[in-house]
């Protein structure tokens, strides 16, 4: 159980093209969903949480209107990347937490979204 | 600050027994994660301690003193698979996971 299926898993785009991503818990309700972005060699960076029916919440330095979170339903969450630039290039990875559970159980990890911008 | 630290990169030969450290001060403390992540792969979970003492999961356990603000992953019979970067990450008393930035592990026949 507990699976999270992210789509795409590789995109190449040309600057200034929007991207979209996909997360989705398949077999639980997800009422958080965690986006990250992760550069080669360092770890995870949480950019936003995103919570079912209302506004992400961003870390600070992430820029809103560039990535824009919407969590529409308690089995999906989107990132868009907008108008996206080389330097967005970077590996985008999304969790979920099971609604159910207590805040103690682990994050479901999607595939991960493996971003290039020429 | 938060931090959390852990050593950069380790390196081990097969058969044998690894320990990573990890070390954290945070704002609190609701537990903490152990994930595993292979190269260009997610993370996967491995283990989660809130209280002190020894986790026991197969070949993998984790250990946590939360008076020392210590934890470590203790992996034996070590396999060519195990070679992946391993990742501590506390949540702290707002429910907010910081992680540390990983260690490399290296597994050598």
């Amino acid at each position: 159980g507990a699976v999270v299926s992210q789509h795409p898993s590789w995109v190449i785009c040309k600057s200034g093209t929007s991207v979209k991503i996909e997360c989705r818990s398949l077999d639980f309700q997800a009422t958080t969903m965690f986006w990250y972005r992760q550069f080669p060699k360092q770890s995870l960076m949480l950019m936003a949480t995103s919570n079912e029916g209302s506004k992400a919440t961003y870390e600070q330095g992430v820029e809103k209107d560039k990535f824009l979170i919407n969590h529409a339903s308690l089995t999906l969450s989107t990132l868009t990347v907008t108008s996206a630039h080389p330097e967005d290039s970077s590996f985008y990875i999304c969790s979920a937490r099971d609604g159910r559970d207590t805040w103690s159980q682990p994050q479901h990890f999607g595939d991960g979204t493996r971003l290039s911008i020429l | 600050g938060q931090n959390i630290d852990q050593p950069t990169e380790m390196t081990a030969t097969e058969g044998a027994i690894v320990q990573i450290n990890c070390t954290y001060q945070t704002s609190g403390f609701n537990g903490l994660f152990w994930y595993q992540q292979h190269a260009g792969e997610a993370p996967t979970f491995l283990s989660y301690n809130v209280l002190d003492g020894l986790e026991e999961k197969g070949r993998f356990s984790s250990f946590l003193s939360r008076s020392k603000g210590y934890s470590y992953l203790l992996l034996k019979e070590l396999q060519m698979k195990d070679s992946a970067s391993y990742l501590c990450a506390v949540m702290d008393s707002n429910y907010q996971l910081i992680w540390g930035a990983g260690t490399k592990l290296i597994i050598k026949p």
